[in-house]
């Protein structure tokens, strides 16, 4: 039951350009959408959020992208420098359904000198 | 910062032995979760605590889970009877007043 997807497993970018990572989401009562860095053997690293009353939130280096009739957000990275390199997750809540987590499988970017 | 912490960082296990998973989590917060990660597969919600009981668990979560928050910092999953399919990585989160949920470093469990 995949109602959060991270199409693509990797991604490779060159330091200093645009990072983009995309998630897709079936589920039409996921409402607040979260991005999260994970290093190995680490725990998931909060970055960025948004509402879907809004289609972009931006903080620093970081936008998201929301695209609600396409069910699809996207994350943002710019410049990409080679401390990003992890994997991001993008995970998704119905609030009227509670405050648990649904995520995607996750991008591995690696940011390349 | 204030930060999630959990205790061990490494759990081995015979199967069917009970193991007792603890987190502290961030002072200020109100919700409480646990969440689990099996190796090459997607992190899973597993439960969310408020208001000392559960508001919402997953199908994973059956009778051989338990949670309690024991006192005022701590917060514990515990696992009966562990079966070779609970070895996974185990994450702890609070959450405040947002929707934002911050995680701690993982236990990973290993049930042989």
């Amino acid at each position: 039951d995949q109602q959060v997807k991270q199409n693509s497993p990797s991604l490779s970018v060159q330091e200093g350009r645009i990072s983009i990572l995309n998630c897709d989401y079936t589920n039409s009562m996921f409402d607040y959408f979260l991005w999260y860095k994970k290093y190995p053997a680490e725990g998931p690293t909060f970055l960025i959020s948004i509402s879907s009353i809004k289609d972009k939130n931006e903080d620093g280096r970081f936008t998201v992208f929301l695209n609600k009739s396409a069910k699809h957000l996207s994350l943002h990275i710019v410049p990409s420098q080679p401390g990003d390199s992890a994997v991001y997750f993008c995970a998704a809540i119905d609030t009227g359904g509670g405050n648990k987590l649904t995520f995607g499988t996750g991008t591995q970017l690696k940011v390349e000198l | 910062e204030p930060e999630v912490t959990q205790t061990p960082s490494h759990q081995v296990t015979q199967m069917g032995q009970e193991v007792i998973l603890r987190c502290v989590p961030i002072s200020n917060h109100l919700y409480f979760y646990w969440y689990r990660q099996i190796l090459g597969q997607k992190v899973e919600f597993l439960v969310s605590f408020y208001n000392n009981e559960i508001s919402e668990k997953s199908e994973i979560f059956d009778d051989q889970f338990s949670v309690e928050r024991p006192d005022g910092s701590n917060f514990t999953l515990k696992i009966r009877s562990t079966k070779l399919e609970d070895s996974a990585m185990y994450f702890c989160a609070s959450g405040g007043h947002t929707y934002e949920q911050y995680f701690g470093p993982g236990t990973r469990l290993t049930v042989t």
